[in-house]
């Protein structure tokens, strides 16, 4: 069975730092890996989607790689704001199901 | 836009009860998806749907049930609500292949 681990649990930074989320994988033949965020008390928006094919996506100060052959995967988040606080979940989504597998998130705090 | 609604953010219910949390999508996912969320335990899937009428159980399909008679809508039953049913749930959809889960904004249901 798929198992999705991600390091570390929490993460507390000053504003203005660029940081790495991290997210390891162990079974390799995924469709696809899939970021989101989750502010306490709500749903999950997803950030960033990248197709088992790709190498990396970038949305604003945001940039997501995907190393498929070593289960790994990284969040980059560049000038780190306070409103970027918030839990930091990935998912990656394997060929034969239809389902996703979680890692337990990183809590992520931008101090100001 | 996709968009997942859940058709409550609150809820509050009496032991014994039978609850119903409804989800609707409105981008003709075939897939939709139950899962609960609790602190350090993370996201665990009750239950899952890839056409009207199929099901599937998830990892902790107990005290649970769920109908799916809309390609549009999804809905959880608590049988008989349990304390032990606290929790906040949340639903998903997606397409077929290579695309990721769109999140509704998820129901905090209180069992008392």
């Amino acid at each position: 069975k798929q198992e999705v681990t991600q390091i570390p649990a929490a993460l507390s930074v000053p504003e203005g730092e660029n940081l790495v989320l991290n997210c390891s994988f162990t079974d390799s033949a995924i469709y696809n890996l899939q970021w989101f965020r989750q502010d306490p008390g709500k749903g999950l928006t997803s950030l960033l989607l990248i197709q088992s094919s790709q190498r990396e996506q970038t949305s604003g100060r945001l940039n997501a790689s995907l190393d498929k052959s070593s289960g790994r995967s990284t969040l980059y988040i560049a000038a780190s704001q306070p409103g970027d606080s918030a839990t930091y979940l990935c998912a990656v989504r394997e060929y034969n199901f239809n389902k996703f597998y979680f890692g337990s998130g990183t809590k992520l705090n931008v101090k100001p | 836009d996709v968009k997942v609604t859940q058709s409550s953010r609150y809820l509050v219910k009496r032991t014994g009860e039978k609850v119903f949390l409804e989800c609707v999508q409105d981008m003709d996912h075939e897939n939709m998806f139950w899962y609960r969320q609790d602190p350090g335990l993370g996201l665990r899937l009750i239950y899952f749907s890839y056409d009207v009428k199929m099901k599937e159980k998830g990892d902790i399909p107990e005290g649970y049930s769920v109908s799916r008679e809309k390609k549009e809508r999804f809905s959880l039953i608590l049988e008989s609500a349990s304390t032990n049913q606290t929790s906040m749930y949340l639903c998903a959809s997606s397409s077929q292949g290579v695309y990721g889960y769109t999140f509704g904004s998820g129901t905090r249901l209180t069992v008392v």
